[in-house]
């Protein structure tokens, strides 16, 4: 079945350091990609998304590229905020069917 | 703009008791599902449905029942709440493909469940 597989946590970064956040999939079918964020005590925001290979998805300075050949989405920002500290999930979509990484926690220090 | 709502934020049972949670969304989206959040294993799918009248089953199923008589609600029955069950619940739903590209799922704010 459908896997996702996201770098584990917690991260600690310094304000205005790079983050990625590695996430590598198994599917059967063309699945579509996401980040979503969840920020303390709140329910998951999407990100970003692509729908196909190749496809990049990018907002708020973060950004993933659909990679077919490497079954990769990794998240990247070049430059981090306090306010980005969240636990960022990906996940897969296929058939309807939403299948998550475990989550990354992401700590941001002023 | 309401979106995904799901009643009630926190509730503790004792085990045995049943519980419904409430999820409607005012978009009109087709899809909806539950899913369950527990500490390093992401979210799991619980139940889902497709459209009004039409449900199937998820991930982790045991112990749940879903319904769907209309568009816009799609409760989650425990039937006899067990403490494997505390976790936090988060309901979604989005439209079916448009143009044959799948949908982002829209989240509520979650239910904190606590089975005593």
């Amino acid at each position: 079945g459908d896997s996702v597989t996201q770098m584990e946590g917690p991260v600690t970064l310094s304000e205005e350091a790079f983050l990625t956040i590695n996430c590598t999939y198994t599917a059967t079918g063309y699945p579509s990609l996401f980040w979503y964020v969840q920020y303390p005590g709140e329910g998951l925001q999407l990100l970003l998304k692509a729908t196909k290979a190749d496809d990049k998805g990018s907002n708020k300075g973060f950004e993933a590229t659909y990679r077919k050949e490497t079954t990769s989405f990794h998240l990247e920002k070049g430059s981090v905020q306090v306010s980005d500290s969240a636990v960022y999930f990906c996940a897969l979509l296929d058939d309807y069917k939403l299948s998550f990484g475990a989550g990354t926690t992401v700590t941001v220090r002023a | 703009n309401a979106g995904v709502t799901q009643t009630p934020k926190f509730q503790v049972l004792k085990t045995g008791q049943s519980m419904t949670l409430q999820c409607a969304q005012d978009m009109n989206h087709e899809y909806m599902s539950w899913y369950r959040q527990d500490p390093g294993m992401g979210l799991r799918l619980i139940h889902y449905s497709v459209g009004a009248g039409i449900t199937d089953q998820g991930e982790v199923p045991n112990g749940y029942n879903v319904s769907r008589s209309t568009t816009e609600d799609f409760p989650l029955r425990l039937l006899s709440a067990a403490p494997s069950q505390t976790s936090v619940y988060f309901c979604a739903s989005s439209p079916l493909r448009i143009s044959g590209s799948n949908q982002p799922q829209h989240f509520g704010d979650g239910t904190r469940l606590s089975i005593l």
